[in-house]
């Protein structure tokens, strides 16, 4: 099994609604966590750090259950701009990080 | 600002031909990673250093080495390509433990 596990979609949604994506690991030392973005053929860029206490940035909010092991992201008012890879990151060591597989998003008009 | 620099940005290898991938940063960052993306299999970690003189194994080392010698180069050597070696190579920093890694844009290694 997988240690950073998330529903690869695809996530097909139109322009301004919100989707949320999920992310569960199986590490329960693991330290910290972080949600990804990756465009096509492009390398990964940090979207947000994630904190139990719950974080946002703008239209981003971010989310961790430590008891339940999972991680959530929520997108508020979806963008054009927002079709993308989003990838689930996760680290136990604390030197590098364990990533899921992704997650698709395909904003329409 | 360079912060992750990786070169070649694509190269094509006859099975059995060694070469090294080339991984800088100019961000004084202790950590530097290895990872590869496969389809289907998302981002693996291949190799880490925590810092200059000090590597470890990944999840999928075997066929490469690492070394470090500097704390700004982290150079990913494969011994001996097979095809199944083909790959999208990332290489990421972070300045310190626990926190966010940043990538470099990748190398896309074809191995025939």
């Amino acid at each position: 099994r997988k240690e950073v596990e998330q529903d690869p979609g695809p996530f097909n949604v139109p322009e301004g609604a919100t989707v949320a994506f999920n992310c569960t690991y199986s590490n329960s030392a693991s330290q910290s966590f972080f949600w990804y973005r990756q465009d096509c053929r492009k390398e990964p860029k940090l979207l947000m750090s994630v904190y139990s206490s719950g974080n946002e940035d703008g239209r981003f909010t971010a989310q961790l259950i430590r008891a339940s092991q999972y991680i959530s992201l929520l997108i508020r008012d979806s963008k054009l701009s927002d079709s993308a890879t989003y990838l689930c990151a996760v680290s136990s060591s604390g030197y590098a990080l364990n990533f899921g597989k992704g997650t698709s998003l395909l904003v329409t008009p | 600002n360079a912060g992750v620099t990786q070169t070649p940005k694509f190269q094509v290898l006859k099975t059995g031909q060694s070469m090294t991938l080339q991984c800088a940063q100019d961000m004084n960052h202790e950590y530097m990673s290895w990872y590869r993306q496969d389809p289907g299999m998302g981002l693996r970690l291949i190799h880490y250093s925590v810092g200059a003189g000090i590597t470890d194994q990944g999840e999928v080392p075997n066929g490469y080495n690492v070394s470090r010698s500097t704390t700004e180069d982290f150079p990913l050597r494969l011994l001996s390509a097979a095809p199944s070696q083909t790959s999208v190579y990332f290489c990421a920093s972070s300045d310190g433990y626990n926190q966010p890694q940043h990538f470099g844009d990748g190398t896309r290694l074809s191995i025939l």
